[in-house]
């Protein structure tokens, strides 16, 4: 057990480019979640995979948020023509479907800084 | 909605004494989870305790334990023997268990200061 992993760990990009960032969850995990934290805050929930079918995505993940799992494992989201509220960590957690493990693992996160 | 408040932005306690740290929730649901998480700076959270609503007992994992009081929809933590590593930030979160949903709810954490 290797914990979840996220890459990359920093980010820094212009107004109007493209980022994609990675996350690897614990391997018998078959739940991902991508969640978004600001500075003082808590983290807020962007969405949601159960293997590789996205179940739940929240109002925050507007239009220009994709974040796909195509073979139940690792998960990317993209960030379209980034905006300086863009900037965050975006936190990736895995969790096991099993009732009694479903507690959300966190990985260390990508800050993003968007100039 | 459910929402999660933690009214106490910072705290402060002494190395070796004992600090509460507060949480309230607001839910109209009957069966959930509660979580505490631990932020340590520019590192990743982890998980401290968890507590199911169903269960009247508090939970306790060492040195950290949780008041939960179901009725007034509190849920605190206690740390007992502060020590120097347990400064960080602290999240208190709300799961439903509703089989539909399983995203977590955050309040704004607390910031735990350790003093030598």
């Amino acid at each position: 057990d290797t914990g979840v992993s996220q890459d990359p760990r920093h980010k820094i990009t212009k107004r109007g480019q493209n980022v994609t960032f990675r996350c690897d969850p614990i391997s018998e995990h078959n739940r991902l979640y991508w969640y978004r934290q600001t500075l003082g805050q808590g983290p807020e929930f962007l969405t949601y995979f159960q293997n590789e079918a996205q179940l739940e995505k929240s109002r925050l993940l507007s239009d220009r948020f994709s974040a796909e799992r195509p073979k139940g494992s690792f998960s990317t989201l993209e960030i379209q023509r980034t905006e300086q509220g863009d900037s965050a960590m975006y936190l990736c957690a895995s969790s096991s479907q099993d009732r009694g493990r479903r507690t959300q693992y966190f990985g260390p996160g990508t800050r993003l800084t968007v100039l | 909605a459910q929402t999660v408040t933690q009214s106490q932005p910072e705290m402060s306690v002494q190395e070796a004494e004992t600090v509460t740290l507060s949480c309230t929730y607001d839910t109209s649901e009957s069966d959930y989870y509660l979580f505490w998480y631990k932020q340590p700076p520019s590192r990743q959270m982890i998980l401290v305790i968890r507590q199911e609503a169903y269960k009247q007992q508090n939970a306790t994992e060492n040195r950290f334990s949780v008041n939960f009081q179901k009725a007034a929809k509190s849920f605190s933590l206690k740390i007992s023997d502060s020590q120097l590593g347990d400064a960080a930030m602290y999240f208190c979160a709300y799961r439903s268990a509703d089989s539909g949903t399983y995203k977590y709810i955050f309040g704004t954490g607390t910031r735990l200061k350790v003093l030598a």
